[in-house]
């Protein structure tokens, strides 16, 4: 089972930046959050992933909470293109290799 | 860099034919292959997990007589569905994980229809 909840969608308008949260209340000290995503019939994409301190590259931010309970994705100035289902992921790196999707949310960019 | 490609992209077989899809890791070896499969509207399902010259892990529920994984190179894993039938119409999608890293970049996934 997923470890991750999110909001099974959210609306953007474009140019503006898109926030996703995503909550892994349970999750232990030795697993990163991970971002995917997936645009229409599409193989998922890798956006960012980390494990206690916030990170960015050039796609996206990501914003991880003191305690690890929750995390946001945020995406600067959304475009058209961003319209995916991204998924939040926790995974232990040094241990199984599998990630677990969840249901993800839809994130809809409007003009 | 980190590209995984699939083929064919589409197919369509009869019901009790057998279905041979490729997933080809393009600029980087990979000692790890997965296989997920996604329905419509669903998020996706992991069904195996293959080594190279090994045999393939299936996750619970999967039947690894139906769904043959070979992994016998560092660069190219087949999903072979055998017998197929209308209810294993899906999207099938593998990733790999790059030689002595942790990341898993995906294929673009193969639409197989069995009418």
């Amino acid at each position: 089972d997923a470890k991750t909840t999110q909001p099974p969608s959210m609306d953007c308008a474009e140019g503006r930046a898109a926030n996703l949260p995503c909550n892994h209340s349970t999750i232990s000290g030795n697993e990163y959050v991970y971002w995917y995503r997936q645009i229409h019939s599409q193989g998922p994409q890798y956006i960012i992933h980390g494990l206690k301190n916030n990170e960015t590259n050039e796609m996206a931010s990501l914003i991880i909470t003191e305690d690890r309970k929750s995390s946001t994705l945020i995406l600067p100035h959304a475009t058209l293109r961003d319209t995916a289902v991204y998924y939040c992921i926790v995974r232990d790196q040094g241990g199984s290799e599998k990630l677990v999707f969840g249901k993800g949310t839809k994130l809809t960019v409007n003009p | 860099g980190a590209v995984v490609s699939q083929h064919p992209s589409r197919v369509i077989c009869k019901s009790g034919t057998s279905v041979k899809i490729e997933c080809r890791s393009l600029d980087f070896q990979a000692t790890t292959m997965f296989w997920y499969r996604q329905f419509p509207k669903q998020s996706l399902m992991l069904m195996a997990t293959s080594n190279e010259g090994s045999k393939a892990t299936y996750e619970q529920g999967v039947e690894k007589d139906k769904f043959l994984i070979n992994h016998a190179s560092l660069t190219l894993s087949t999903l072979t569905v055998t017998s197929a039938h209308p209810e294993d119409s899906s999207f099938y999608i593998c990733s790999a994980r790059v030689q002595g890293g942790y990341e898993q970049y995906f294929g673009p996934g193969t639409r197989l229809t069995v009418t």
